[in-house]
């Protein structure tokens, strides 16, 4: 099993420019968030899902987007990206019900100049 | 949410025992305590889960005292390859809030 993977694993945008990351996981978990980590910091919720149709706001949401069209895939994307969302995002996924572990992704460290 | 304090950073020496408390005064009766572990340039890993007592598994140990306020994580006989920062998650479900974590540095 590949786990949670994450493409790409770095990229510089200019501010002002859109684009998607990407998160897929094979394990068939319901539940699928993003997180975004600055340096020196701990790891803070974007937005999640509990299963395909369905997604929510975390802590940190503005100036991102989700769908959950399939429950393998939940892709994040940025509408106009600014220097401040400069950061290392991580994708995870952890069955629903009680306190399963989470899976995270490998990350995508992005630069926008 | 309940909020978790942990220290900051931590030094010890390859073979010794780590143990990294973390507070949660105001931990609910659902809450379960959950340990992660972060390499540089990679995600967060699970380590340990408990919800009271002593839990054991084949990385380390978690302790757990009566009132919960409070958890230990043990890391037995450290190595190099320990250095990591650690996080302690308290809460119930889905959404899980990451603090800073510890920041531990294992020397030779």
């Amino acid at each position: 099993n590949a786990g949670v993977t994450q493409t790409p694993k770095f990229q510089v945008l200019k501010t002002g420019q859109s684009m998607t990351l990407q998160c897929a996981q094979d394990m068939n978990h319901e539940y699928m968030s993003w997180y975004r980590q600055d340096p020196g910091m701990g790891l803070r919720l974007i937005h999640y899902s509990v299963g395909a149709g369905i997604t929510d706001q975390g802590e940190v949401p503005n100036g991102y987007n989700v769908s959950r069209s399939t429950t393998e895939d939940f892709p994040l994307r940025l509408l106009s990206a600014a220097p401040s969302q400069t950061s290392v995002y991580f994708c995870a996924s952890r069955r629903t019900g009680g306190n399963t572990e989470a899976f995270f992704g490998q990350g995508t460290r992005l630069t926008v100049v | 949410l309940a909020k978790t304090t942990q220290p900051i950073s931590m030094d010890s020496y390859e073979g010794q025992e780590v143990n990294i408390t973390c507070s949660h005064n105001n931990i609910a009766t659902n809450d379960y305590i959950t340990w992660y572990q972060q390499f540089p340039s990679q995600g967060p890993r699970f380590i340990i889960q408990g919800y009271k007592t002593k839990v054991t598994n084949e990385v380390a140990s978690l302790f757990i005292p009566a009132d919960r306020k409070s958890s230990t994580l043990s890391l037995p006989r450290v190595s190099l390859s320990d250095t990591a920062v650690y996080y302690c998650l308290v809460g119930y479900g889905q959404n899980f809030v990451f603090g800073p974590g510890t920041r531990l540095s294992v020397l030779p």
